[in-house]
C-alpha cells in the first residue's frame, strides 16, 4: 500500500493552461504539505495543512492554489500556467500530533510537471 | 533560523561504512538533528533524527557531538541503492511550524 499518493505523476501542458494535481496520504496524518524541486535540485516547501486549515503559505504567487477537502487530501490547483512552474512538486504528509516538536514527513513519489 | 553545512559530494565503496558529516554550529539546545535522504527520481525519505545521544536505527547511526554543533551520519556498508542526496536539516522555530528547509545535502556515489 502507498502511504503517500500523487497523481499525476507527469504532466506536461501550455503556458497559461490551468492544472490540478492530486495528493492522498493513507496514514492517518492530520497534517499535509506541497513542496517544489527546481531544476537546480533545490526542494522548498510551499503549503502545509493542518486538519484542513491553512498552517503555512511560503510567499508563493496566488495563481498556486491548495485545496483540502478533508485531511487525507492535498490537492494543488495551478493558474495561468508559467514556463517557471516547470518543476517536479513533492506532496508529504506527518502525524500533526506533536504539539510543537519536528516531526517526520512522508513524501509521495512526485509529479513532474513541464510547462512548454 | 539553524543552519547546517554539508559536503557538496563524497564518494565511497560498496560494502564499506560511509560517515557524513554535517556542520551546525548555531543550533539551539531543543533542536532535534534530522536526516533525510533523496534517491535518484524519488521523493525525500526520513533517514535518522537525534538530540544529544547516538540513535541507531535499521538504516544508519547518528552520532552527535558532544557539544552538538556537528554530527555524523553513519551507513555501516553502503550498498548501491544508498546512492543519494542526504540531508542534514534543522528545524526552525523549534520545529512548532514543521517546515523542513533543504539545503544543497550530500550527494553520495557508491561504487561497486
Amino acid at each position: 500500500d502507498t502511504a503517500v499518493s500523487q497523481t499525476p505523476k507527469y504532466l506536461v501542458t501550455q503556458m497559461g493552461n490551468d492544472k490540478s494535481i492530486k495528493c492522498e496520504q493513507n496514514l492517518g496524518h492530520d497534517t499535509m504539505y506541497w513542496y517544489k524541486q527546481d531544476s537546480k535540485k533545490f526542494l522548498k516547501i510551499m503549503f502545509s495543512y493542518n486538519n484542513k486549515e491553512l498552517i503555512i503559505n511560503e510567499t508563493v504567487p496566488n495563481r498556486f492554489s491548495p485545496k483540502s477537502p478533508d485531511k487525507a487530501h492535498l490537492n494543488l490547483h495551478i493558474n495561468s500556467l508559467e514556463l517557471g512552474d516547470s518543476a517536479v512538486y513533492f506532496c508529504a504528509s506527518s502525524p500533526g500530533t506533536s504539539g510543537g516538536k519536528q516531526e517526520t514527513q512522508y513524501f509521495g513519489p512526485g509529479t513532474r510537471l513541464l510547462v512548454l | 533560523d539553524a543552519k547546517t553545512t554539508q559536503p557538496n559530494s563524497m564518494e565511497s565503496n560498496e560494502e564499506e561504512p560511509v560517515h557524513l558529516p554535517c556542520n551546525h554550529s548555531t543550533i539551539s539546545g531543543t533542536d532535534y538533528i534530522h536526516w533525510y535522504r533523496q534517491l535518484p527520481s524519488q521523493g525525500p525519505e526520513y533517514v535518522i533524527h537525534g538530540l544529544t545521544s547516538n540513535v541507531n536505527n535499521r538504516m544508519a547511526s547518528l552520532a552527535i557531538a558532544e557539544d552538538r554543533k556537528s554530527s555524523t551520519l553513519i551507513l555501516h556498508r553502503a550498498t548501491l541503492r544508498d546512492a543519494a542526496v542526504y540531508y542534514c536539516i534543522l528545524p526552525l522555530d523549534g520545529g512548532a511550524t514543521n517546515k523542513l528547509i533543504f539545503g544543497t545535502g550530500t550527494l553520495l556515489a557508491v561504487q561497486p
